[in-house]
């Protein structure tokens, strides 16, 4: 089973900001790694599926980088909606795992 | 508009039985698998099993493998998860989701309680 590290595992940021996050495989994912932001309460949400593919209705903000083994989630510039937990997911094997998530919280 | 409106769920004692349903709607359900994901209370999510298409194919997570059905009706655009032999473990909130390993629409959960 491929196991995603996430870190930090909480980041403590202000609005207009830059975000980096960060996932890591235990071995090769090639580019079959998405990232899903969730709030509390709600159902996660996609935002970037293949590494860098922005889902539907996803503000350019949201970019997503990396290759094999290493991967990042950037946030350019922090809107007070964009606080939430993150988790990366790979697709490559199954079964289909997620990272441990990371806490995105307001400074 | 895409729904995927759940049912089921709720209190069952360890060893017990539950069924969840998925009523899926605004997309043709037959062109797309569909997953069960959880969320533990507090805790990430994990994928625990998916089907193809037509219902031949299923993969579970090994945790519940053995003890968790995946189904579909394709007439009733409707995607289920039977579950068995409950622990406390599987203590959790579902989420059904439209495709087979990504996930662009999701249910709105339904918490599992196993607990004597």
């Amino acid at each position: 089973e491929i196991v995603l590290t996430q870190s930090p595992a909480t980041l403590s940021l202000s609005p207009g900001e830059r975000a980096t996050l960060s996932c890591r495989a235990s071995q090769s994912v090639g580019s079959y790694l998405g990232w899903y932001q969730q709030k509390p309460g709600q159902a996660p949400r996609l935002l970037i599926y293949d590494t860098s593919n922005r889902a539907s209705d996803i503000p350019a903000r949201f970019s997503g980088s990396g290759s094999g083994t290493d991967f990042t989630l950037t946030i350019s510039s922090l809107e007070p909606e964009d606080f939430a937990v993150f988790y990366c997911q790979q697709r490559y094997n199954w079964p289909y795992s997620f990272g441990q998530g990371t806490k995105l919280e307001i400074k | 508009e895409v729904q995927l409106v759940q049912s089921g769920g709720g209190l069952v004692q360890p060893g017990g039985s539950l069924r969840l349903s998925c009523a899926a709607s605004g997309f043709t359900f037959t062109n797309y698998w569909m997953s069960w994901v959880r969320q533990a209370p507090g805790k990430g999510l994990e994928h625990v099993a998916n089907v193809n298409l037509d219902g031949s194919e299923e993969y579970y997570v090994d945790s519940v493998k053995g003890r968790f059905t995946i189904s579909r009706d394709n007439a009733k655009n409707s995607l289920y998860l039977q579950m068995n032999s409950l622990r406390v473990e599987d203590t959790a909130v579902y989420y059904c989701a439209r495709g087979g390993a990504r996930f662009h629409y999701w249910g709105q959960g339904t918490l599992v309680t196993v607990s004597s």
